[in-house]
């Protein structure tokens, strides 16, 4: 039972490429989550799928999509990257069986560090 | 919109003296309340939750939290601290009656624990 990983651990992009982050969960949750993680500034919340087939915008989507490809993989994607997308991201995932979703402890992936040059 | 204030960036404890992270919330009802923990170059995990109920909650690790719903409070405690206890903490909060709006977390404090 690996929780939630994430790949790549590091990425360097150049201004303007674009690059998938993975994320996949083995514990059978519902609802996933992406948060990239700056200095001063907390989590902020990038989209979420509260179940398998649904995605929704958080706090700072512009720059981003998601897809949730199945029940334990929701990948984010960063169509022409920019050195304000520099930043380390959170994968999360949780239970939410039928209830509000952000009652359910969020379980967090290790992160992806990426740099924006 | 419900909003979480860490006032403390950084505290610097020495190991065996007790800790308190303080957290505050704003939002018209009780919202459930989280506390998370994330080590260096980790990702957070859970210490502790309120719900309902006992407004002392206890945690992992030795960690205590208490809701106060007069000062809009859910401060984090631990009464002798270990070297290992040295992280980033975030409170964090969600709304009760919202569906699915989104969990709102603080700025993190940063604890640091000295010998």
């Amino acid at each position: 039972n690996a929780g939630v990983t994430q790949t790549p651990k590091f990425q360097v992009l150049k201004t303007g490429q674009s690059m998938t982050l993975q994320c996949a969960q083995d514990m059978n949750h519902n609802s996933m989550y992406w948060y990239r993680q700056d200095p001063g500034m907390g989590l902020r919340l990038i989209y979420y799928s509260a179940s398998e087939g649904t995605t929704d915008k958080g706090e700072v989507p512009n720059g981003y999509n998601v897809s949730r490809l199945n029940k334990r993989e929701f990948s984010l994607r960063l169509e022409s990257a920019a050195p304000s997308q520099t930043s380390v991201y959170f994968c999360a995932s949780s239970e939410a069986r039928g209830r509000t979703t952000y009652q359910e402890t969020q379980y967090f992936g290790p992160g992806t560090r990426l740099l924006v040059l | 919109a419900q909003s979480v204030t860490q006032p403390d960036i950084h505290i610097t404890v020495s190991e065996g003296a007790s800790l308190e992270l303080r957290c505050n919330y704003s939002y018209g009802a009780t919202p459930y309340l989280f506390w998370y923990v994330q080590s260096p170059g980790q990702g957070l995990q859970l210490l502790l939750k309120y719900f309902s109920g006992d407004t002392l909650v206890q945690g992992i690790k030795g960690f205590e939290a208490e809701f106060k719903r007069s000062q809009s409070s859910f401060n984090l405690r631990k009464p002798s601290v270990h070297w290992s206890d040295a992280a980033e903490y975030f409170c964090a909060v969600a709304e009760r009656f919202s569906g699915n709006t989104p969990l709102v977390f603080g700025k993190g404090t940063r604890l640091s624990v000295i010998a």
